[in-house]
């Protein structure tokens, strides 16, 4: 069975572009997350769907992060414009509420 | 405020030998759940045990098992006869009655598995 898929895996862009990351739950599952994970602040969550509404997004830095999720196979998390300290690994993982997590391989966001 | 707390930066075995890797959490509640997740160097997250608070036994999946002494807020990992592929960080997470979709993460443990 597939994973979680997050596409890109890498990113590299130029402070100001608007970044946009992308997310495949494990069919079946109905809930997602999008986490952060940096040296600094370590591993945090970002936001939360629940049946593709979004339900908690208190982790969201700020106004030029966003999250979509248009069905229940896709979603994307968007960030514009971005800046250097946007700079960490990109976390999707999905789960058959309340059950275990699942994490994707992640996406790694370089912001120069 | 739940809390996780993984007070081993890093940690050394040697090969085919025994390791725990400590974790204490803090929680009002009384039913939550705590995991453990794999991250080796390549960075991915992998999902390795899960412990509930109503739990009675040990979890145990393979050579992970989970030590659960609720009395004393702790959800150590224990991994049997280490292997190389052991070395990665490994994260103790926690997820709460109170907001059972949260993961609340420790900072995480460094292994490193001596051949």
């Amino acid at each position: 069975d597939a994973g979680v898929i997050q596409s890109p895996r890498h990113e590299v862009t130029e402070m100001g572009q608007e970044v946009t990351l992308r997310c495949k739950p494990i069919s079946g599952h109905n809930s997602l997350f999008w986490y952060r994970q940096t040296m600094m602040r370590g591993l945090e969550l970002l936001i939360y769907f629940n049946n593709n509404v979004p339900i908690d997004d208190s982790g969201m830095p700020e106004d030029r992060f966003s999250a979509k999720m248009p069905n229940a196979s896709f979603s994307t998390l968007k960030i514009q414009p971005s800046e250097p300290r946007d700079s960490a690994v990109y976390f999707c993982a999905s789960s058959f509420y309340p059950d275990t997590q699942y994490f994707g391989p992640g996406t790694r966001l370089t912001v120069l | 405020a739940q809390k996780i707390t993984q007070t081993q930066p890093g940690m050394f075995v040697q090969e085919k030998e025994a390791v725990t890797l400590d974790c204490t959490y803090d929680t009002s509640d009384q039913s939550y759940g705590l995991f453990w997740y794999k991250q080796p160097s390549s960075g991915e997250m992998i999902f390795l045990i899960y412990q509930g608070s109503y739990d009675e036994q040990n979890a145990t999946e393979g050579r992970y098992s989970l030590n659960f002494q609720k009395a004393r807020k702790s959800a150590n990992l224990v991994i049997s006869a280490s292997q190389l592929g052991d070395s990665a960080m490994y994260f103790c997470a926690m997820r709460w009655g109170g907001s059972n979709y949260k993961l609340t993460f420790g900072k995480g443990t460094l292994l490193t598995v001596n051949p």
